[in-house]
């Protein structure tokens, strides 16, 4: 079965500082797609940035990267330059067929 | 171009109560998904709907049941509210099938359920 695994419960950051926010998954699948969601307190699922199994480049968004390393099953969220607006829940989700699966998520605080 | 709505924003009910929740999809996206989030998880896939019809289904109970309509908007019942029901119950909209959609699953504002 497919699995994403986020083990930081929380993190902490500067602001202007970069953080990465870890994500592993289990899949036998050999086509896969891997997302990053952001979650504010308001409860809206903001989608930040997609990376698909087969793309060569890592995908970026913005100051949103994803380090994707596939040998390892890794697909970690790279923050640059963190703003005081980035507070909020972090998940990373997979799709399995027509559905996400989720981890169960990084609580990011970004102080002054 | 309105997103993903949802309807009502906030719900107190009691247990063995029913109640109907409502989604609107963003123009142009023809599948709809639930989600429940209970407090400090991540989302669930509850169910989806694709032509009026439940496509695919998570590990829920049939006390929760959908419908779709056809201008694409959607409803989540649950019957028989359980104190364990309390949650955010997210909805999201996608373009068609799997694969075509993986930069367009988005979620809606979600509706908070209380069951006291």
């Amino acid at each position: 079965a497919q699995k994403i695994t986020q083990t930081q419960p929380g993190m902490f950051v500067q602001e202007k500082e970069a953080v990465t926010l870890d994500c592993t998954y289990d899949t036998s699948d050999p086509s896969y797609g891997l997302f990053w969601y952001k979650q504010p307190s308001s409860g809206e699922m903001i989608f930040l940035i997609y990376q698909g199994s087969y793309d060569q480049q890592n995908a970026t968004e913005g100051r949103y990267s994803l380090n994707f390393q596939k040998a390892r099953k890794s697909a970690n969220l790279v923050i640059s330059a963190s703003q005081l607006g980035d507070s909020a829940m972090y998940f990373c989700a997979m799709r399995d067929t027509d559905k996400l699966i989720f981890g169960t998520g990084t609580r990011l605080q970004v102080f002054p | 171009d309105a997103g993903v709505t949802q309807s009502p924003t906030h719900l107190i009910k009691t247990r063995g109560q029913q109640v109907t929740l409502r989604c609107s999809p963003k123009s142009g996206h023809d599948t709809v998904s639930w989600y429940q989030q209970a407090l400090g998880q991540g989302p669930q896939f509850i169910f989806q709907y694709y032509e009026e019809e439940e496509r695919q289904r998570g590990n829920f109970p049939d006390r929760f049941s959908g419908h779709q309509f056809p201008n694409y908007s959607s409803e989540l019942n649950v019957n028989a509210l359980l104190l364990g029901d309390s949650a955010l119950y997210l909805c999201a909209s996608s373009p068609g099938l799997a694969g075509a959609w993986d930069n367009e699953q988005f979620f809606g504002p979600g509706t908070r359920l209380t069951v006291l």
